[in-house]
């Protein structure tokens, strides 16, 4: 299983972009890229996935360069309520082992 | 919508009790997960089940063993409670995969507190 390296904490202002990066040097061809978010007192919850290139949904953009070492996600215009965990996982879903969670990145929202 | 229910928010047991863990989901789902959460140590994999009776280890498994019955039920059972088994337990499950999307859905939790 790919090993993931993220920040471990950033801050941020309301309504701006905040882009968080994921190093994920040895991923494998099977493997998927996906983003969890986690607010205190809950379980994770699924935010985006991608395999390569740009995949946007109504919450946020994932960006996946070729090499695919690394990937980033985007959250646009963010909100106190964007305060939150948000982990990367990768794995290989085809072959349906367990993904992994990393420390995550702890993401400050304030106004 | 998918919905993991845990049995308890909050559980305070002794030290050498047995404790039960149940998670329950409602949507067929084929993998089960629990998981441990620690301050700083993110979300560590105890054990997973892809079928009914299947289980395999994750990344901590020691202490813990876990009973898959039923296709909607995974039970994580603490055999003899000790006090490092305090924690935030998360139970998850999700479909076979197929490609594509492949999504996690997590429980409310439960806090254990082992005295």
């Amino acid at each position: 299983l790919a090993k993931t390296t993220q920040p471990i904490s950033m801050d941020s202002y309301e309504g701006q972009e905040v882009n968080i990066t994921c190093s994920h040097n040895n991923i494998a061809t099977n493997d998927y890229i996906t983003w969890y978010q986690q607010f205190p007192s809950q379980g994770p919850r699924f935010i985006i996935q991608g395999y390569k290139t740009k995949v946007t949904n109504e919450v946020a953009s994932l960006f996946i360069p070729a090499d695919r070492k690394s990937s980033t996600l985007s959250l646009p215009r963010v909100s106190l309520s964007d305060t939150a965990v948000y982990y990367c996982l990768v794995g290989d879903h085809q072959a349906g082992t367990a993904l992994i969670f990393g420390k995550g990145t702890t993401l400050s929202v304030s106004s | 919508d998918v919905k993991v229910t845990q049995s308890s928010r909050y559980l305070v047991k002794r030290t050498g009790e047995k404790v039960f863990l149940e998670c329950v989901q409602d949507m067929d789902h084929e993998n089960m997960f629990w998981y441990r959460q620690d301050p700083g140590l993110g979300l560590r994999l105890i054990y997973f089940s892809y079928d009914v009776k299947m289980k395999e280890k994750g990344d901590i498994p020691e202490g813990y063993s876990v009973s898959r019955e039923k296709k909607e039920r995974f039970s994580l059972i603490l055999e003899s409670a000790s006090t490092n088994q305090t924690s935030m337990y998360l139970c998850a499950s999700s479909l076979a995969t197929s490609g594509g999307t492949y999504e996690q859905y997590f429980g409310p939790g439960t806090r254990l507190t082992v005295t």
